[in-house]
């Protein structure tokens, strides 16, 4: 059991707009940055969203990201089949010391 | 280029020992610290624990420590993940990943993985 809850899987066409859940508590996303992963079959993870909002060099603006709360959402307009992936948020947890991730979520590109 | 290169996979038997590697280039190695990140088959990814190569200092997960030892050595920019006795439930894939600060959910780099297999 993940302490971050994400979608175990969303959907969506080519073109269209997908968003993916990340949900907290106030010891790790209310009160820390969250950053967002990618990782595409067989690949290790990479950084798409720091500090809940920031994109790292050469990724593009389909990919965005938003904090509110204890709550933050990754969003990807402009699908493409190379986006299917699973995606991973994570945050520094005040508890208990440790980085923790969400489950991960599967998008899949119909 | 940022670059981290991991070691080859393993396939070890249980009750053996291991130490698989991570060797950073392109950066200052000593400045930033180095993550280690578990996932088991299947699964999501589970941070274990980090090391200032610096100054070694390290820092483990709960849920890893006694577990494993991460240890560093700065003059070959290399960075380590040891067991002293392997069990079947520590088969998985195992990455590196640089951290931009030690309470930071920010890991900007990783390595390859390597893949840890332990049968009998």
């Amino acid at each position: 059991q993940s302490v971050l809850t994400q979608p175990p899987s969303v959907s969506a066409a080519p073109g269209q707009k997908v968003t993916i859940s990340c949900s907290g508590s106030s010891s790790n996303i209310g009160n820390n940055y969250v950053s967002w992963y990618q990782q595409l079959p067989g690949t290790a993870p990479k950084l798409l969203i720091y500090d809940n909002n920031k994109r790292p060099s050469g990724i593009p603006d389909r990919f965005s990201g938003s904090k509110s709360g204890t709550s933050a959402t990754l969003g990807i307009t402009g699908l493409q089949t190379g986006d299917e992936a699973d995606y991973y948020c994570g945050t520094w947890d005040n508890s208990l010391s440790v980085v923790v991730f969400g489950g991960g979520t599967k998008l899949t590109v119909l | 280029e940022v670059q981290l290169v991991q070691s080859g996979a393993e396939v070890k038997k249980p009750g053996e020992s291991l130490k698989i590697s991570c060797k950073g280039s392109g950066y200052s190695f000593t400045n930033y610290w180095i993550a280690w990140v578990r996932q088991m088959p299947g699964k999501g990814l589970e941070w274990m624990g980090i090391i200032y190569p610096g100054d070694s200092d390290t820092r483990y997960s709960p849920s890893f420590q006694g577990q494993v030892t991460i240890s560093a050595d700065k003059s070959i920019s290399t960075a380590y993940l040891q067991w002293s006795s392997l069990k079947a439930s520590d088969t998985a894939m195992y990455y590196c990943a640089r951290q931009v600060h030690s309470t930071s959910p920010r890991l900007d780099y990783w390595g390859q993985g390597t893949l840890v297999t332990v049968s009998s």
